[in-house]
């Protein structure tokens, strides 16, 4: 009963370094998102994806690449981390079909600090 | 553009109160709404979904009502408990799937 699952949960980076956020979902969910939060900004989407194969720029783009190469998982890549990209980043994904159209599972969030 | 407001961004009442929690929105063209709840250092955590066509959702204590013309949805939580101390979140789905959150409402109930 894994849900949405985000790996790591927890990383620190220096500035221009690069990383990848993984998150998988079990659901056979078509649509995925990734949003970040911070504090007094809320939540924000980054990028999201229709299906396998589909990414779509979300309002905070910029910075960020994402990737959806198998249906169960959507990649977040940071190609040259800064600090302004520290948060707590989410992925989400939602079922598109039946009765709960639209319902949005989140995973647990990974904490990312960029120094 | 969408606009999603909570009011009160904070709310602290004593443990057996019902309470309302309001979420408001700038454009009625909607799909539906979904009310989340989050702990600190958690994720969201899905509670109602309300699609378009419909006026209440109830999950046990909780119900959540919308009123799509007005541009006004409500989360009730009835005989509140200190377990319901959390981040409550409110989100409309548009056309295009986008989803637009609203700021949230922060709730401590004190035993």
């Amino acid at each position: 009963n894994a849900g949405v699952t985000q790996t790591p949960k927890f990383r620190v980076l220096k500035t221009g370094q690069s990383m990848t956020l993984l998150c998988a979902q079990d659901m056979n969910h078509e649509y995925m998102y990734w949003y970040r939060q911070d504090p007094g900004m809320g939540l924000r989407l980054i990028h999201y994806s229709v299906g396998e194969g589909t990414t779509a720029k979300g309002e905070v783009p910029d910075g960020y690449n994402v990737s959806r190469l198998k249906k169960q998982n959507f990649l977040l890549g940071l190609e040259s981390a800064a600090p302004s990209q520290t948060s707590v980043y989410f992925c989400a994904s939602t079922l598109t079909s039946g009765v709960n159209t639209g319902e949005l599972f989140f995973g647990e969030g990974s904490r990312l600090t960029v120094l | 553009k969408q606009e999603v407001t909570q009011i009160p961004a904070a709310l602290s009442v004593p443990e057996g109160e019902n309470l309302v929690l309001n979420c408001s929105f700038t454009d009625s063209a909607i799909y539906n709404l979904q009310w989340f709840r989050q702990d600190p250092g958690k994720g969201l955590t899905s509670l109602l979904l309300i699609q378009s066509s419909q006026r209440e959702q109830t999950s046990g204590r909780l119900n959540a009502s919308l009123d799509k013309s007005s541009g006004r949805s409500t989360l009730y939580i009835a005989a509140s408990q200190p377990g319901d101390s959390a981040t409550y979140l409110c989100a409309v789905r548009e056309a295009g799937n986008m989803l637009t959150f609203g700021g949230g409402t922060r709730l401590m109930v004190k035993p």
